[in-house]
């Protein structure tokens, strides 16, 4: 199977906002409410920021957000800050049991 | 907290095995699937499988069916991945990763695998 689809790079400046895409199809994104993102900071293990599209876990700000429609769901990081740069990925279930990452997208704050 | 305890970092040579583990510490283990992760250097995530502890009912990615296996001890609340013989494009970061509700929940800390003659 593909990897979703994310942009490889996306940049903006302190206290503006960003948003991050992730293309599937009807198999993964389009189909499942199944959609969670995660952050990397360089030689980390990756973290949840959202989960079920839209859900946020305890302990992430409320200026990340997500949100889906058709066969793409994006991730929206408000009031940019230093600390929000990272690497980010989608992730998503698909059909036949099967689970699959979207290819990254390192967030740059200028 | 959730703690995912990953064994350390391997160094081996082309055509060796292996076999890497992930002890989930939490009360609740059994209710979870670990997941397999791999991350070679300077690349995305990719989803390799996983294991449900409350059984032995076991998924892989079409990528890495064939080419690993993974495995669980219920008894000692851990999961493996495994290999019969590894080659050079094995190298990466593996991370064990606690799943349920269709994402990941927690990660382990990650096993380096450095295959190299």
């Amino acid at each position: 199977q593909s990897a979703l689809t994310q942009p490889p790079s996306a940049s903006g400046s302190p206290g503006q906002s960003v948003t991050i895409s992730c293309t599937g199809t009807t198999s993964d994104v389009g189909g499942y409410n199944a959609v969670s993102w995660y952050q990397q900071h360089p030689g980390k293990a990756p973290k949840l920021i959202i989960y079920e599209v839209t859900k946020r876990p305890s302990g992430v700000p409320d200026r990340v957000s997500g949100s889906k429609s058709g066969n793409t769901a994006s991730l929206t990081v408000s009031g940019l800050q230093a600390e929000d740069e990272a690497e980010y990925y989608c992730f998503s279930y698909t059909v036949n049991d099967n689970w699959v990452f979207g290819g990254g997208t390192k967030l740059t704050v200028l | 907290e959730v703690q995912l305890e990953q064994s350390g970092a391997e160094v081996k040579k082309p055509g060796e095995s292996l076999r890497i583990s992930c002890k989930d510490s939490g009360h609740d283990f059994a209710k979870f699937w670990i997941g397999w992760v791999r991350q070679v250097p300077g690349k995305g995530l990719e989803w390799m499988g996983l294991t449900y502890f409350g059984g032995s009912d076991t998924r892989y990615s079409p990528s890495f069916q064939g080419q690993v296996t993974i495995s669980n001890d219920k008894s000692i609340s851990t999961a493996f991945l495994q290999w019969s013989s590894l080659k050079a494009s094995d190298t990466a970061m593996y991370y064990c990763a606690r799943q349920k509700d269709f994402y990941i929940h927690s990660w382990g800390q990650g096993t380096l695998v450095t295959v190299s003659s």
